[in-house]
């Protein structure tokens, strides 16, 4: 098993861009979620879906979208990135949405806006 | 204020020395509290879990304590070694009827030096 991919895994973009950060997990797990790690703070999460066809807004939602159209693909989508933007990006899944269930991270997306 | 306090922020062992990692919240009602490794570069990997009712867990030579009366959990990391030169991180749960609901850490970083 892979278990979580990210990919890319560095990229920059200028102020306005837009672009997707992917991830995906072949460990059949129902739940999957975005988090965004920055300095001096603990991982902040995005958005999260509970299943194929489901997803929900998180702490720091604004100016990210995702969509979950499969259960092993977790998008998220940079609609016009911002330097506030700047941070590394982890996915993680888990078999349900229990805290009890550990949470796979994948290896994270650095992203830099200019 | 966080609601999951890590202490020390930073810390500098020598190889083959013991270290304690502090972790206290106020996160509640309280569900589970996990102990999480991440190297550098890398997504966090789970080391411990916790429930309210267990004061104990140990994985290798990693052991994690919990006192859910005084909201503090310590990691203690027996006979260090350079591999674990990491980041560690609190994530403490709430008690919630379906989905995850977690705080995490800053983080301590860790360097295991020869």
């Amino acid at each position: 098993n892979a278990g979580v991919t990210q990919t890319p895994k560095f990229q920059v973009l200028k102020t306005g861009q837009s672009m997707t950060l992917q991830c995906a997990q072949d460990m059949n797990h129902e739940y999957m979620s975005w988090y965004r790690q920055d300095p001096g703070m603990g991982l902040r999460l995005i958005h999260y879906s509970v299943g194929a066809g489901i997803t929900d807004q998180g702490e720091v939602p604004n100016g990210y979208n995702v969509s979950r159209s499969t259960t092993e693909d977790f998008p998220l989508r940079l609609l016009s990135a911002a330097p506030s933007q700047t941070s590394v990006y982890f996915c993680a899944s888990s078999y349900r949405g229990s805290s009890y269930n550990e949470q796979f991270f994948g290896p994270g997306t650095r992203l830099t806006v200019l | 204020k966080n609601q999951v306090e890590q202490s020390p922020q930073s810390l500098i062992i020598l190889e083959g020395k013991n270290c304690t990692l502090q972790c206290n919240y106020t996160v509640s009602p309280f569900s589970n509290l996990r102990w999480y490794k991440q190297d550098t570069g890398r997504g966090p990997v789970s080391l411990t879990i916790m429930t309210f009712s267990e004061n104990t867990k140990s994985n290798g030579r990693y052991t994690a304590t919990l006192d859910a009366d005084t909201k503090q959990s310590s990691l203690h990391i027996t006979a260090s070694q350079l591999s674990d030169s990491a980041s560690y991180i609190c994530v403490v749960s709430l008690i919630s009827g379906g989905y995850q609901k977690v705080t995490f850490g800053t983080g301590t970083k860790l360097q295991v030096i020869p």
